[in-house]
């Protein structure tokens, strides 16, 4: 089946040691994005990748980062984690032309922050 | 700025009928959705409004008035699997996705 996975699930890193998040689909969807959700909030987006082109939301701090290396990938990295960045990070894709351009979520990776 | 309001929580009876109202203030219109999100789990469409009047899908319906503002999600016969949290989004002329906070809605026998 046609998916989006997310690797790994749940995610413990230390006080500002680096972290990778990662991100595949199947769908062969043109967008991904990457949301972090805090619990009872709406997802606030991060990053969206429009094929190769990256467009950074105004208020996602310098501390996260983001790559896509080919169309099935995404990765989100967070350079030095800190105790607020402990949250449900969500990778979404879309195809862009479709009828409703719907999202696809991946089922989350939650990130604690020790 | 741009805005989602939906109420917080809900709480319903197995068996009932339940409407979830969504207003959104946003810059442009492209279209409505609603997603549904389990506890600890990833967000689920539902559905997808863009033109003014009542989508059904099963036990599922979505209404939206665009000169109102004003959407809401309607859930007939519930379930007790029907308990989780139902987000508004609104796409807005950049095609970017605007999120309400959720509504948590509990059912109960």
């Amino acid at each position: 089946d046609a998916m989006v996975i997310q690797n790994p699930r749940y995610q413990v890193t230390q006080f500002g040691k680096p972290v990778t998040l990662s991100c595949s689909q199947t769908l062969n969807h043109n967008v991904m994005y990457w949301y972090q959700q805090k619990s009872s909030q709406a997802p606030k987006l991060l990053f969206h990748y429009y094929d190769k082109d990256f467009n950074n939301e105004a208020d996602t701090p310098d501390n996260f980062q983001s790559r896509r290396p080919n169309t099935s990938f995404c990765f989100l990295d967070i350079r030095s984690p800190g105790l607020g960045d402990a949250a449900m990070y969500l990778c979404a894709t879309s195809r862009e032309g479709g009828e409703s351009y719907e999202q696809y979520f991946g089922p989350g990776t939650r990130l604690t922050v020790t | 700025g741009q805005n989602i309001d939906q109420p917080t929580e809900m709480t319903a009876t197995e068996g009932a009928i339940v409407q979830i109202n969504c207003t959104y203030q946003t810059s442009g219109f492209n279209g409505l959705f609603w997603y549904q999100q389990h506890a600890g789990e990833a967000p689920t469409f539902l559905s997808y409004n863009v033109l003014d009047g009542l989508e059904e899908k099963g036990r599922f319906s979505s209404f939206l008035s665009r000169s109102k503002g004003y959407s809401y999600l309607l859930l007939k016969e519930l379930q007790m699997k029907d308990s989780a949290s139902y987000l508004c989004a609104v796409r807005d002329s950049n095609y970017q996705l605007i999120w309400g906070a959720g509504t948590k809605l509990i059912i109960k026998p």
